[in-house]
């Protein structure tokens, strides 16, 4: 069974430009979660999508936005980039049933310059 | 907001050493889950404790849950350099689906 997915791997942008990650779960999972890791903040929780819909949301602005497509597979989109959004972004695939393992990609490193 | 405390966020040990890693919250969970990140990975999921008191143990790696399902503990014997990396405990919360709280993090780094 293959892992979860997640491109690029690395990217560079520039303050004020827009990005999009992609995430493709493993087989058969519904729900996708989004991470953002800094080594300040740890790994905080973006969103969630479950059947193409969004299921729970963090505490982020209305900047990072995410959809999920009838496949499974998963964008999430970051505009008008600043500084402080350069960090590891981390997507796990799950079953969807609360408590159950998350299986994370091996994330997509933006740095924004 | 429920929040995980993880501590010590930063552990130097030497090869054969025993530690032991906290994760605690004034949050009551219906279960609690440790993964570790490796540098470059993604978390990897080590167990998942559920019953308040529970022990459950992973070769040299003793997981344990507080009775009150408010704290979690890992405790590591004779530390080996495979060991290194991030230990993240994550709350998984009751009531139906809702997202997982993820601990602060503990950076462990087994010299040999």
């Amino acid at each position: 069974k293959a892992g979860v997915t997640q491109t690029p791997r690395y990217l560079i942008k520039t303050r004020g430009q827009q990005v999009t990650l992609s995430c493709s779960p493993i087989s058969g999972h519904r729900s996708v979660s989004w991470y953002q890791q800094t080594p300040g903040q740890g790994l905080q929780f973006l969103f969630e999508y479950f059947s193409e819909t969004q299921r729970n949301k963090g505490n982020f602005p209305g900047r990072f936005s995410g959809r999920q497509f009838s496949n499974s597979r998963s964008e999430m989109n970051v505009s008008t980039l600043e500084l402080g959004d350069s960090a590891l972004y981390l997507c796990a695939s799950g079953s969807g049933s609360g408590g159950t393992e998350a299986f994370f990609g091996q994330g997509t490193r933006l740095t924004v310059v | 907001t429920q929040l995980l405390e993880q501590s010590p966020q930063f552990l130097s040990i030497q090869e054969g050493e025993n530690l032991t890693v906290y994760c605690n919250s004034s949050s009551v969970f219906s279960s609690l889950q440790w993964y570790r990140q490796e540098p470059g990975e993604g978390p990897v999921l080590l167990v998942t404790v559920v019953t308040g008191g529970e022990v459950k143990k992973l070769k040299r790696l003793t997981f344990q849950f507080g009775d009150a399902r408010k704290d979690s503990s890992l405790h590591i014997t004779a530390a080996q350099p495979g060991d290194t990396g991030l230990y993240l405990c994550a709350g998984v919360p009751g009531g139906g689906y809702q997202k997982v709280t993820f601990g602060t993090g503990t950076k462990l780094q087994v010299i040999p």
